[in-house]
């Protein structure tokens, strides 16, 4: 049973473009929503976060949107680089015994060309 | 600073042996945790230790187990291995909570096991 739905799961833009990749979760109890970057041969890194009482987070070209009703969070990469081109992972994330424990989706293969 | 350190980088297994993977987090960092990640299934929690103890559990067959030790060092041990094993093990580290609203989890570089 997948948790967390992720599309879409490659993605092709150009340099300068909008990238947006798409999850959508059913668990309600969820209540962290990480975004990580994966380079090849790398692990999963942070890129950025949002707790569901925020619709929306920006960090520098990277803004996250969140729809609480819908039970769906989104992506957005503003003037796409060469350099994002890489796997991308929504997760959901629910506290259990003091941690909290992510389900990932399955990944956006991002390729920004120049 | 030195990051996540796992060894081996790359495994590879018969079917049936067993294997232990190591993980040495980030200075100072307490939690550990361990996922797994195949093409078919993605990233999958498996679990995590917090001062030597584990504190949660992934979906996981009893062969895959794992420790910490006090220095916040952690090896995880998957025994019978079948094919179907045949993963990249990530390990991350993380200050106190695994990947917490307040706690980055920093990841290594990861195990490359192949189970022949």
């Amino acid at each position: 049973q997948q948790q967390v739905k992720q599309s879409p799961q490659s993605l092709i833009v150009q340099k300068g473009g909008i990238s947006i990749i798409n999850c959508a979760y059913e668990n309600t109890a969820f209540d962290y929503f990480p975004w990580y970057q994966q380079f090849p041969g790398k692990g999963p890194a942070l890129l950025i976060a949002i707790r569901p009482d925020v619709s929306e987070k920006k960090e520098g070209r990277f803004t996250i949107s969140f729809n609480k009703s819908a039970k769906q969070f989104s992506l957005h990469i503003m003037d796409s680089q060469p350099g994002d081109s890489a796997t991308y992972f929504c997760a959901a994330s629910i506290e259990i015994g003091g941690s909290y424990i992510p389900t990932f989706g399955r990944g956006t293969s991002l390729i920004v060309h120049p | 600073k030195a990051g996540v350190t796992q060894t081996p980088r790359y495994l590879i297994k018969t079917r049936g042996q067993q294997v232990t993977l190591s993980c040495s987090p980030i200075s100072g960092h307490r939690s550990v945790s361990w996922y797994q990640q195949t093409p078919g299934q993605g990233l999958q929690f498996l679990f995590e230790y917090f001062s030597e103890t584990q504190r949660n559990k992934g979906n996981f067959p009893g062969r895959f187990s794992g420790r910490q030790f006090s220095n916040s060092r952690s090896e995880m041990n998957v025994s019978t291995l079948e094919l179907g094993d045949s993963a990249l093990y990530l390990c991350a580290s993380s200050l106190s909570r695994a990947a917490g609203v307040d706690t980055e989890a920093f990841f290594g570089q990861g195990t490359r096991l192949t189970v022949v």
